[in-house]
């Protein structure tokens, strides 16, 4: 069975400063790795996605996530953060065997001015 | 609009009463999602269908929670007894095809209050 691990519940960052949000996932098979944002008072929508080959992924609104299979991690970062970037972010696994996709707890992505 | 629509939005209830949430996929989506989404917690998976059949349903809680896709379309999440600790947000997705290499597209959940 998969699992993920967000350890950042929140994470406060200035305006145009750097943000990295953690990721580590738990497998025994081959994973898809996967991020989704939710903005306030709306659904979850893919950011960006991990299937094979180059290990930076690029996604939407300037993220982007390294996959890191000997630490079994996949942060997202962005080098200069937005007000408009505050939402939850969502890391996800799911195995390359099957479509269930499971979801982290999220980490609160908090700008401040 | 054509994204995933589920109803009804807001649902209070009491305890031991059934209720059903609903989900309208998008448009030729083959493959439907159930998670439920408690408050400072990610999604939590419940079932997914491929077409009409369940793939996978080792999230649904216990027995008093079942749910349908008759048509390979709509589907219904059917609560019964419900309890308390059934308060939730219900998220309804869809996929056009492997969800695991393509695209979960959500609806925006189903408020549920169990007193």
């Amino acid at each position: 069975a998969q699992s993920v691990t967000q350890l950042d519940s929140q994470v406060p960052v200035f305006e145009e400063a750097p943000v990295e949000l953690r990721c580590n996932y738990s497998s025994s098979v081959s994973v898809y790795l996967f991020w989704y944002v939710q903005y306030p008072n709306q659904g979850l929508q893919l950011l960006l996605k991990y299937l094979s080959g180059s290990t930076l992924v690029k996604g939407i609104n300037g993220f982007e996530a390294e996959f890191n299979k000997s630490q079994t991690s996949f942060h997202l970062r962005k080098p200069s953060v937005h007000i408009s970037d505050t939402a939850e972010y969502f890391c996800a696994v799911s195995s390359q065997r099957d479509d269930k996709i499971i979801f982290g707890k999220g980490t609160r992505l908090h700008i401040l001015p | 609009g054509a994204g995933v629509s589920q109803t009804p939005s807001n649902k209070v209830t009491e305890k031991g009463k059934y209720v059903e949430l609903r989900c309208d996929p998008i448009s030729g989506h083959t493959a439907l999602y159930w998670y439920r989404q408690s408050l400072g917690q990610g999604p939590e998976f419940l079932i997914y269908f491929q077409g009409t059949g369940a793939a996978d349903d080792s999230g649904l809680p216990n027995d008093r929670f079942f749910a349908v896709r008759p048509e390979g379309s709509v589907s219904t999440l059917k609560i019964q007894r419900t309890e308390r600790g059934d308060s939730a947000v219900y998220l309804c997705a869809s996929s056009p095809g492997r969800a695991n290499t393509g695209e979960l597209f959500f609806g925006e959940g189903s408020r549920l209050t169990v007193l």
